[in-house]
């Protein structure tokens, strides 16, 4: 079956601007999470769904980040206002429930701001 | 907080000889703990994971990792290291928010 598929896969924009990274998971899975991974380091969590709510956002570093899940399938995570530091790829990966369960990881998304 | 440390920036094995990258944790309550494997220009893929039970979990590739409670440990481990897996390998615990708490991960190269 289809796995987690993140789009675009490359994004470049430049400071200031606002984007929008969309995560499309595993059919079925209640659970969806954000993070960011920077060059050298492990993934850092942003933010985690449970159905369409937003069960943990303690991840997203300030409010210049959000992100939604209105019908609890696709999720977009959107920035504003980017800045040069928000530069990372940014993973999503879904589960089949919040609990246990191993999580499974898109592609990602590498966004650069100039 | 829940976290591991991951305390080898790369390992270097020769094909055929065993391998292993090494992960430590520092948990509150009981661990789940989580191997990942990152290949260039993919995203990670689950290995294997340790929630209860046998202190040996067998997962995917022929991987395997021991969970040592004294010693706050959870090596991965294969016997027989091949040339293809040579990858980013990155140790995790589940957070209190069932998010994962990543390790900076260990490259691996095998040398044929």
């Amino acid at each position: 079956g289809a796995g987690v598929s993140q789009t675009p896969s490359n994004k470049v924009t430049e400071k200031g601007k606002y984007v929008e990274l969309r995560c499309d998971p595993i059919s079925g899975h209640t659970a969806l999470y954000w993070y960011r991974q920077s060059l050298g380091q492990g993934p850092e969590f942003l933010i985690y769904f449970q159905g369409t709510g937003a069960a943990d956002d303690s991840g997203l570093p300030n409010d210049r980040f959000f992100a939604v899940r209105p019908e609890g399938s696709v999720s977009t995570l959107k920035i504003q206002r980017t800045e040069r530091g928000d530069s990372a790829v940014y993973l999503c990966a879904s589960s089949r429930s919040g609990d246990y369960n191993e999580q499974f990881f898109g592609p990602g998304t590498r966004l650069t701001v100039l | 907080a829940q976290s591991v440390a991951q305390p080898e920036d790369q390992v270097n094995v020769a094909e055929g000889n065993p391998l292993t990258v090494k992960c430590t944790y520092s948990v509150s309550g009981n661990p789940y703990l989580f191997w990942y494997v990152q290949y260039p220009n993919r995203g990670l893929q689950f290995l294997l994971k340790y929630i209860t039970g046998d202190n040996l979990v067998k997962g995917s590739y022929g991987f395997e990792a021991e969970f040592n409670k004294s010693q706050t440990s959870f090596h991965l481990k294969k016997p027989s290291a091949l040339v293809s897996d040579s990858a980013l390998y990155f140790c995790a615990v589940r957070g209190n928010n069932n998010d994962m708490r990543f390790g900076a991960g260990t490259r691996l190269t095998v040398k044929p």
